[in-house]
């Protein structure tokens, strides 16, 4: 069955200090990958997907992340946190079952030291 | 463009009343609309897909008679909680999706709903 995994709970940085959020997935075709977040008591706002071409794609906020297939993964990246990132962050995987549904990971929530 | 709003924002209900939230997509056709459910600090947990003008398909241990969904038209879901309880208390989130979008999801801010 198709999975998301997301290692990391919770991850405690500093503001201006680089990030990196780990995302794995367990999918026999190829994925269609997404990263959402998602502010206390707030809906899900998308920060970037990948369905195929280049591998590391460009999102808002100045987010990126990179599909690796060797490594099934699907990293979060950004160079210099702001204290306005503080939120959760999932993984989702689509087309899981050949359904519309998304597979989300546990989540990993950001903290952010001034 | 693509937004979804959900009303109300939160409410709270007496145990054994009925509620219903909305979801709405603002400025698109949605053929297929999500609910789900999200625990504090949990992920999101999907309990049912509705298509427009089908019945809603249900998760695995979702009771659909307890969580009544209509998709009435390709703009507007909604989900009724009936016979509240206080374990129905929880953030419930709607979503949509066009037919031609790949799998991206739309999503509404939630609705805060407490079973007193």
């Amino acid at each position: 069955a198709q999975s998301v995994t997301q290692p990391d709970i919770h991850i405690t940085v500093s503001e201006g200090a680089s990030l990196e959020l780990r995302c794995n997935y367990s999918y026999g075709a190829t994925p269609y990958l997404f990263w959402y977040v998602q502010s206390p008591g707030q809906g899900l706002q998308l920060l970037l997907k990948y369905f195929s071409g280049d591998t590391l794609v460009q999102g808002i906020k100045g987010f990126e992340a990179e599909f690796k297939r060797s490594q099934s993964s699907f990293n979060l990246r950004k160079p210099s946190v702001h204290w306005s990132d503080a939120a959760e962050y999932f993984c989702a995987v689509g087309g899981a079952e050949n359904t519309d549904k998304l597979i989300f990971g546990t989540g990993t929530r950001l903290q952010v030291f001034p | 463009g693509a937004v979804v709003s959900q009303h109300p924002s939160w409410v709270i209900c007496k145990s054994g009343t009925s509620v219903k939230i909305e979801c709405r997509s603002l400025d698109f056709q949605a053929t297929t609309m999500f609910w789900y459910r999200q625990f504090p600090k949990q992920s999101l947990m999907l309990m049912a897909t509705s298509n427009e003008g089908s019945k809603a398909t249900y998760e695995q241990g979702v009771e659909k008679d307890k969580f009544l969904i209509n998709h009435a038209s390709l703009t507007l879901s909604t989900l009724t909680v009936t016979s509240a309880h206080p374990e129905d208390s929880s953030f419930y989130i709607c979503s949509a999706k066009t037919s031609g979008s790949s799998y991206e999801q739309y999503f509404g801010p939630g609705t805060r709903l407490t079973v007193t």
